[in-house]
């Protein structure tokens, strides 16, 4: 079935280590999309993706970094993670302007 | 003001009822709007997508649009306890930069009870 996948589901991570969570669609969407979810406060964009070789800072980007090598993958990195980084991580992707994101179903992440 | 405003509930209606669920919104520049309904611990999924001011039905679901209220709701017909979910609008602009992205409601939490 098409879709996003990430990986891992979830994760239990100690204080300043590096993690990286990864998402590939298999859509051939031109644009992709981090975003965290915490209760009380939605969804809210870390980087998005436009196309393959760009990316731009969302409204939550301190403390991550993303890649797009490629049309397919947009791996979402915590270079030194902090315990305000724990969160449900969804990934997401679209065809073009306006049209709807289309979600994986999250990396549950936890840092300690 | 916040560009877009949810009510997040919780909302808890017996089987049957007729569903309203509602966002308002700030930027006029809006142009397609989506609903999202999301089950817990999984990902969002998209449920209806209009472009613009109207009308749309699938089933069960009628989506509706007024842009001269900024104005957008989802109502759900014949509520099935398998409509519990939380219930998310997004909504964005038609160009300029960043024109990909979304924006969203904090989302409405809906229980059906049996």
């Amino acid at each position: 079935i098409a879709g996003i996948t990430q990986a891992p589901t979830s994760q239990i991570l100690a204080a300043g280590r590096r993690m990286t969570l990864r998402c590939t669609q298999d859509m051939r969407h031109n644009a992709m999309y981090w975003y965290r979810q915490d209760l009380g406060l939605g969804l809210r964009l870390i980087h998005y993706s436009n196309t393959a070789g760009t990316t731009g800072k969302g409204e939550v980007p301190d403390g991550y970094s993303v890649s797009r090598a490629n049309t397919d993958d947009f791996p979402l990195t915590l270079a030194s993670a902090v315990p305000s980084q724990t969160s449900v991580y969804f990934c997401a992707s679209s065809d073009d302007e306006g049209q709807p994101q289309h979600f994986g179903d999250g990396t549950r992440l936890s840092i300690l | 003001q916040k560009e877009v405003e949810q009510d997040p509930g919780p909302l808890s209606v017996p089987e049957g009822a007729i569903v309203s669920l509602n966002c308002t919104y700030s930027n006029s520049a809006f142009q397609y709007f989506m609903w999202y309904r999301q089950y817990s611990r999984k990902g969002p999924e998209l449920l209806m997508y209009t472009y613009s001011s109207g009308n749309k039905e699938d089933g069960r679901f009628t989506a509706q649009v007024d842009k001269s209220s900024k104005y957008i709701s989802l109502f759900i017909r014949d509520s099935q306890p398998s409509d519990s979910a939380t219930y998310l609008c997004a909504m964005s602009a038609t160009s300029g930069a960043g024109s990909y992205q979304l924006t969203f409601g904090k989302g409405t939490k809906l229980s059906v009870i049996p």
